[in-house]
């Protein structure tokens, strides 16, 4: 159980497009959803928090009109990097919790996606 | 913000050692989580921690919540090639259950 997957596992893009990455809890109702974003040897940096039908919780320093993060069901969210530049390129890892407020705090991962900017 | 120190960075191990690395934070935590990850995956979870105190097992792997809840440790006890990964620790901090994450450590397993 448990089990989250995330489209595309990579995608390449040229600078100035936007891309859009989808996550999804395929066996449990996820009621918030996290977003992060690994550099090469590093840890995993959150950049937002979404809940399910409001709005997302950036980070500091993380531009909401640049990542746009949509959480339209207790599924899915999808977060879309705007007008990508190549410092953009990065893996990003989405997480979900099952748990309502007050529950456990467990996440479970996603797989990733490499996201590369050319 | 709270700030999670794992250690060591790394470790080069021979296959069938012991392991051992811990975590520490500046402030206390009420749940700790421990997760592998290897290359071009997503962190996978090891252990969850909610008591302070208790020692859980999963396999050969043992994890421990420090009785302060300041701290955690993760044994993985007669390594094999397919421990190689970076293990994070993690632990809740502030508010929407956000995770802090450790830098990591690098396991590496010589057969």
């Amino acid at each position: 159980g448990a089990v989250v997957s995330q489209h595309p596992s990579w995608v390449i893009c040229k600078s100035g497009t936007s891309v859009k990455i989808e996550c999804r809890s395929l066996d449990f109702q996820a009621t918030t959803m996290f977003w992060y974003r690994q550099f090469p040897k590093q840890s995993l940096m959150l950049m937002a928090t979404s809940n399910e039908g409001s709005k997302a919780t950036y980070e500091q320093g993380v531009e909401k009109d640049k990542f746009l993060i949509n959480h339209a069901s207790l599924t899915l969210s999808t977060l879309t990097v705007t007008s990508a530049h190549p410092e953009d390129s990065s893996f990003y890892i989405c997480s979900a919790s099952e748990d309502l407020i007050g529950g456990t705090d467990t996440q479970y991962f996603g797989p990733g996606t490499r996201l590369t900017v050319l | 913000g709270q700030q999670l120190n794992q250690s060591p960075q790394s470790m080069f191990i021979q296959e069938g050692e012991d392991v051992s690395m811990n975590c520490t934070s500046s402030s206390i935590f009420n749940t700790w989580l421990w997760y592998k990850q290897e290359p071009g995956e997503g962190p996978v979870l090891l252990i969850a921690l909610y008591k302070a105190g208790e020692l859980t097992s999963n396999g050969r792997l043992t994890a421990q919540f420090g009785i302060t809840r300041k701290d955690s440790f993760l044994n993985i006890s007669a390594s094999i090639p397919s421990d190689v990964g970076i293990y994070f620790c993690a632990g809740p901090g502030g508010s929407n259950y956000k995770l802090t994450f450790g830098k990591g450590t690098l396991l590496t397993v010589n057969p």
